[in-house]
């Protein structure tokens, strides 16, 4: 069985502070490994993507996430968190199947202070 | 290449009412999942159509149904309509056999709202 959980549903950082938002899953296959952004009232928009190719994963608007099998985590990073990054992130975990269905984190909400 | 698009992107529905909501795939793209997004949620999986017929479906009951027709555009059907029905309804569409980094496009939803 496939699952997500996300650590915090809520973080505040300071612009300019390390971002860090925790992912741990669990699959009884290799995973296919998202994030993705929310922001209010709209849809979700692909950050990154681990396909196995690469265990660092560089996506959007400088964020990175790292895949370690041995700690069924792939958190979410970013060096300097700028007000635009406000919003919510849900990490996400397919089957390598043709079903393709997709497993959600129940989301952190991220603050950024000025 | 046009994206998936849904409408319509809000409505408001009462209780005990039928609602659908409508899905556009991204082009040559041949099956399309529902996903329910309750307030303050990640999304659900509701279900899936591949060749208009659906081929997996999620913890949701009977009066979720879905069409796809063979233009590829579906469409989610809810019948008796629950103040827990409140949610953001997201489609994403994506060519059967690919995997799912390869091409799985989520649509912006549609916001339904039960009073």
């Amino acid at each position: 069985a496939q699952s997500v959980t996300q650590l915090g549903s809520h973080v505040s950082v300071s612009e300019g502070a390390l971002v860090l938002l925790r992912c741990n899953y669990s699959s009884s296959v290799p995973p296919y490994l998202f994030w993705y952004v929310q922001y209010p009232n709209q849809g979700l928009q692909l950050l990154l993507k681990y396909t196995s190719a690469a265990t660092l994963v560089k996506g959007i608007n400088g964020f990175e996430a790292e895949f370690k099998k041995s700690e069924t985590s792939f958190h979410l990073t970013k060096p300097s968190a700028h007000m635009s990054d406000a919003a919510e992130y849900f990490c996400a975990v397919s089957v390598r199947d043709n079903f393709n269905k997709f497993y959600f984190g129940s989301g952190t909400k991220l603050n950024v202070k000025p | 290449e046009t994206g998936v698009t849904q409408s319509p992107t809000h409505l408001i529905k009462t209780r005990g009412q039928q609602v659908t909501l409508r899905c556009s795939s991204q082009s040559g793209h041949n099956t399309v999942s529902w996903y329910q997004q309750a307030l303050g949620q990640g999304p659900q999986f509701i279900f899936q159509y591949y060749r208009e017929e659906e081929n997996g479906r999620g913890n949701f009951p009977p009066r979720f149904s879905g069409l796809q027709f063979p233009n590829y555009s579906s469409e989610l059907n809810v019948n008796a309509l629950e103040l827990d029905d409140s949610a953001l309804y997201l489609c994403a569409s994506w060519i059967w056999g690919q995997p799912a980094p390869y091409g799985y496009t989520f649509g912006s939803g549609t916001r339904l709202t039960v009073v």
